[in-house]
């Protein structure tokens, strides 16, 4: 069982509000990473960070920011929330950009 | 562009049974990694075979790799019904330092 944690792990929430998403990791892993994911469909990458104070946009383009003031912190926000958001967000870690990455539960946004 | 693909979308089969999962990608890779992902999860690592190798094997799994076709299998041998969940292949592009990129996914159900 990876130590990798994400809350919530449900939400729901009206359009217009802000969201922040939270994901921590007790590996000391450097690498972190979001994905957004809908149901049955593949993961796409949307922001990762291989280090505190770095952080980059990933390959799906999306209105979220993210933090990364500390190692084992990286929280996503939704400045203000939109049906279209409605998804599954997935945090991910790893030592290496190109070895394991490890998972945490996800959140499973939906937004009214 | 998606780096790996893979086939089929869905498979269905009886306990007991062998399921074999294909993933196709198109860039040089350094590795190539499996998933495993139950409904509504988060992702958990199965096994990673290096472009330096053939096949590997984990317990009931057994992972190879053609580079020369660019495409890998994964077989689960004598599966379960807790097998049942969604498989993903994950590449890097052969860059030092890039995220992973995952395919689509294959379903599995095993039924008792």
């Amino acid at each position: 069982e990876a130590d990798i944690y994400q809350t919530p792990r449900y939400l729901v929430i009206g359009t217009g509000k802000k969201i922040t998403l939270e994901c921590s990791q007790t590996m000391g892993h450097d690498k972190m990473y979001w994905y957004q994911q809908d149901p049955g469909m593949e993961l796409h990458l949307i922001h990762y960070s291989y280090g505190v104070n770095s952080t980059e946009k990933g390959d799906l383009s999306s209105e979220s920011t993210v933090s990364r003031i500390r190692t084992e912190h990286f929280p996503l926000t939704l400045e203000s929330a939109r049906p279209s958001h409605t998804s599954q967000y997935l945090c991910a870690s790893s030592g290496n950009p190109q070895e394991t990455q490890y998972f945490g539960p996800g959140t499973r946004l939906l937004v009214l | 562009s998606q780096q790996g693909e893979e086939d089929p979308q869905a498979l269905s089969i009886q306990e007991g049974e062998n399921a074999t999962m294909n993933c196709s990608y198109k860039t040089s890779i350094n590795n190539l990694q499996w998933y495993r992902q139950n409904s509504g999860r988060g992702l958990v690592h199965l096994i990673l075979i290096r472009s330096n190798e053939r096949e590997k094997h984990s317990g009931r799994l057994r992972v190879t790799l053609d580079t020369s076709k660019k495409s890998s299998s994964l077989l689960i041998t004598a599966s379960r019904a807790a097998d049942t969940a969604s498989y993903f292949c994950a590449t890097d592009a052969g860059q030092a330092g890039t995220a992973l990129i995952f395919g689509k996914g294959t379903t599995l159900s095993v039924s008792s």
